[in-house]
């Protein structure tokens, strides 16, 4: 079974600059989270898909960030300005959860480092 | 959200040395993770385990559900178990809350 891809793995820009991560969750899982993790912490949920609804967006930065899950399978996350602070891995993953009380375990992509200079 | 406590933040190992994890959280959970992070970032899980106990390999965890705890044993440690272990749990908001995670080094 193949696992979470992301892409691109890693990735330079400088702050005001944007830049878009993509995902793809494995095959037949309904619920898809982006995460950010700064260096030293432990990853912060930013937001998570059900099928291709939004079920909680309440710490994303929504007026930089944004996310997508067209026709509910991949998705992709976009920063539009960086800013220095937003440097950190990103992070997907996905599970099988198709409905709320019914949890699962959460399987994590390689993630994406971005460097903002 | 829940809170997630881990100890120690830094562990030091002997290779060959048992080792003890805690994880401490907030509320009632309804999922509950040990994921291992390599040094190439990658979140590996270890274990879902919201109560009781579970074994795999030389790993095995424990949550006691009524008392907020989980513990990670790391038996015959090896260089390999170098790394970051992080503790996730989720109540009823629906979203994983990590701990700050804690860093283990295997010295051969």
């Amino acid at each position: 079974e193949a696992g979470v891809a992301q892409s691109p793995r890693y990735k330079i820009i400088e702050k005001r600059q944007s830049v878009a991560f993509w995902c793809n969750p494995i095959s037949g899982h309904a619920t898809l989270y982006w995460y950010q993790q700064i260096l030293g912490q432990g990853p912060k949920l930013l937001i998570q898909f059900q099928n291709n609804g939004v079920v909680d967006d309440s710490q994303l930065p929504k007026d930089r960030f944004s996310a997508e899950r067209l026709k509910g399978v991949d998705s992709t996350l976009k920063i539009q300005p960086a800013k220095l602070e937003d440097s950190a891995v990103y992070l997907c993953a996905s599970s099988k959860e198709s409905g709320r009380g019914r949890w699962d375990t959460q399987y994590f992509g390689p993630g994406t480092r971005l460097t903002v200079l | 959200g829940i809170q997630v406590e881990q100890s120690p933040p830094d562990l030091i190992l002997q290779e060959g040395a048992n080792s003890t994890l805690r994880c401490n959280f907030s509320d009632s959970v309804n999922n509950l993770q040990w994921f291992h992070q390599n040094p190439w970032g990658q979140l590996i899980n270890l274990f879902y385990i919201p109560s009781g106990t579970k074994q795999n390999g030389r790993l095995s965890a424990t949550t006691v559900a009524t008392e907020r705890y989980s513990l990670l044993y790391i038996s015959s440690s090896q260089t390999t178990d170098s790394g970051v272990y992080f503790c996730a749990a989720r109540s009823n908001d629906y979203k994983l809350s990590f701990g700050a995670g804690t860093t283990v080094t295997v010295r051969a």
